[in-house]
């Protein structure tokens, strides 16, 4: 069974960067069937898509992020992260990531539990 | 961006109830249509994909119908498990984008 596992500080100062890590289990992320993304809920919000990343490492951005966010693969590891760079109040939320079959149509099966993070001094 | 927008914003239904949820796109974007049910505190859980496809081991009383701009989840029956807010998500381009959101609770 296919399991994906968010982890990283809950609390990041203003300005600073919000680093994440997702690890995958019970799969490999090398597939090239599946790609993988980010994604976040401010609270008693909806839901917002980040970004994504395949196995070759093609990266594709939120255009409102883009010019903060950095999604990367590290295979050796079954991990891929994100970075989010000069995060304010209203990146605080639950950050989620999972798993998308790209062999068709496009949708999102598996999900981490989420991690909620926090920005405040 | 496709703008997604849901009707209605909640709904209060009984258990035993047939509950439509409606999901428009800004354009048309074909069968790219994704439905999702979360609980307070949960992850996504994917129920539908390409509009009308039922996810493996998702109860046979939710379906999906739709194509273009116009897309239903249909609940045939509630279920006390199914009181939770539904989601639908565009994939047809990115950015992906949701609805806001219906959330379906106890009448």
């Amino acid at each position: 069974q296919l399991q994906l596992q968010e982890s990283g500080p809950g609390l990041v100062k203003p300005s600073e960067t919000l680093s994440l890590t997702c690890t995958v289990s019970g799969g490999s992320i090398s597939s090239s069937s599946y790609h993988w993304g980010w994604f976040r809920q401010p609270p008693e919000k909806g839901l917002e898509w980040i970004g994504s990343i395949n196995n070759s490492g093609s990266t594709y951005y939120s255009p409102s992020l883009k010019s903060r966010v950095t999604i990367s693969v590290d295979t050796s590891e079954n991990q891929f992260s994100l970075k989010l760079s000069s995060v304010t109040a209203a990146d605080t939320a639950v950050y989620y990531c999972a798993r998308y079959d790209s062999r068709g149509y496009t949708y999102f099966d598996y999900w981490g539990q989420g991690t909620l993070v926090t920005v405040s001094s | 961006d496709i703008q997604m927008t849901q009707s209605p914003s909640s709904l209060s239904a009984s258990v035993g109830d047939r509950v439509t949820i409606t999901c428009r796109a800004g354009r048309t974007i074909s069968s790219y249509l994704n439905w999702y049910q979360q609980k307070p505190g949960k992850a996504p859980k994917l129920l539908i994909y390409a509009a009308s496809s039922l996810q493996s081991g998702v109860p046979s009383r939710f379906s999906g119908s739709g194509s273009g701009t116009d897309f239903t989840l249909t609940i045939s029956g509630l279920q006390p498990e199914d009181f939770a807010t539904y989601y639908c998500q565009q994939t047809y381009s990115t950015p992906f984008t949701f609805g806001p959101g219906t959330k379906v609770d106890i009448k």
